[in-house]
């Protein structure tokens, strides 16, 4: 079955720094997604990505947070200036159309900010 | 605002025992998920439920959906270890984000 990917699968990153982490979305998609999961807690959406721009996006979602597809194939999300409360798991997902049946999760990105 | 609630929050069952997980959520939605989450891991997708009284089956796990009262249960049959996870409804909600509920810790012990 087609995979997301995503990298690192971990990230340490100091408070203050700016942070990227990558997602390879399946090939044939055009729907993609970035939720977290804080340790123990349930996954909330952070935003979502359809024809180059953001199509919704959470309040979790600041001006701290941003998105791109720089290549037609990576869906990144940047984090410019992390703090604290920034640690946790972020989950990239896709799907090849709206209301399409099946989400596809990556494996996830633990981040960790010191 | 799209809520979504589930309980139980954590349960502990016997081998062989039957359970129920229940998943309310706020306002009307087109699709209701079930995911497995392991440890550590990534959200497996187990059903999606598209229609009022949809049921769908698979192994142990059975899951429902009742749109008018906006209920969707998991039920799971003859509990074996294999099944212990934490398990998340979702429900797809404006822009097809999915708003998850808090997530029924299952362990299933001898």
């Amino acid at each position: 079955e087609p995979e997301v990917t995503q990298t690192p699968s971990h990230q340490v990153t100091q408070m203050g720094q700016e942070v990227i982490l990558r997602c390879v979305p399946i090939s044939n998609h055009l729907y993609f997604y970035w939720y977290r999961q804080i340790l123990g807690q349930k996954v909330e959406f952070l935003v979502s990505f359809y024809n180059n721009e953001i199509s919704e996006k959470s309040e979790i979602f600041d001006d701290q947070f941003s998105v791109e597809r720089p290549d037609g194939s990576n869906f990144t999300l940047k984090i410019r200036s992390t703090k604290l409360e920034d640690s946790a798991m972020y989950f990239c997902a896709s799907s090849w159309d709206r209301g399409a049946e099946k989400l596809f999760f990556g494996s996830g990105t633990q981040l960790s900010v010191l | 605002e799209l809520k979504v609630e589930q309980n139980p929050l954590f349960l502990s069952m016997q081998e062989g025992k039957n359970y129920t997980i229940y998943c309310n959520y706020s306002t009307t939605s087109d699709r209701l998920y079930w995911y497995r989450q392991d440890p550590g891991k990534s959200l497996e997708s187990l059903f999606v439920l598209l229609s009022n009284g949809a049921v769908k089956q698979e192994g142990r796990l059975m899951a429902s959906l009742d749109t008018k009262a906006r209920l969707s249960t998991l039920h799971i049959t003859a509990a074996v270890h294999d099944l212990s996870a934490t398990y998340f409804c979702a429900v797809a909600g404006k822009a097809d984000k999915l708003i998850f509920g808090t997530g029924t810790r299952l362990q299933v012990f001898p």
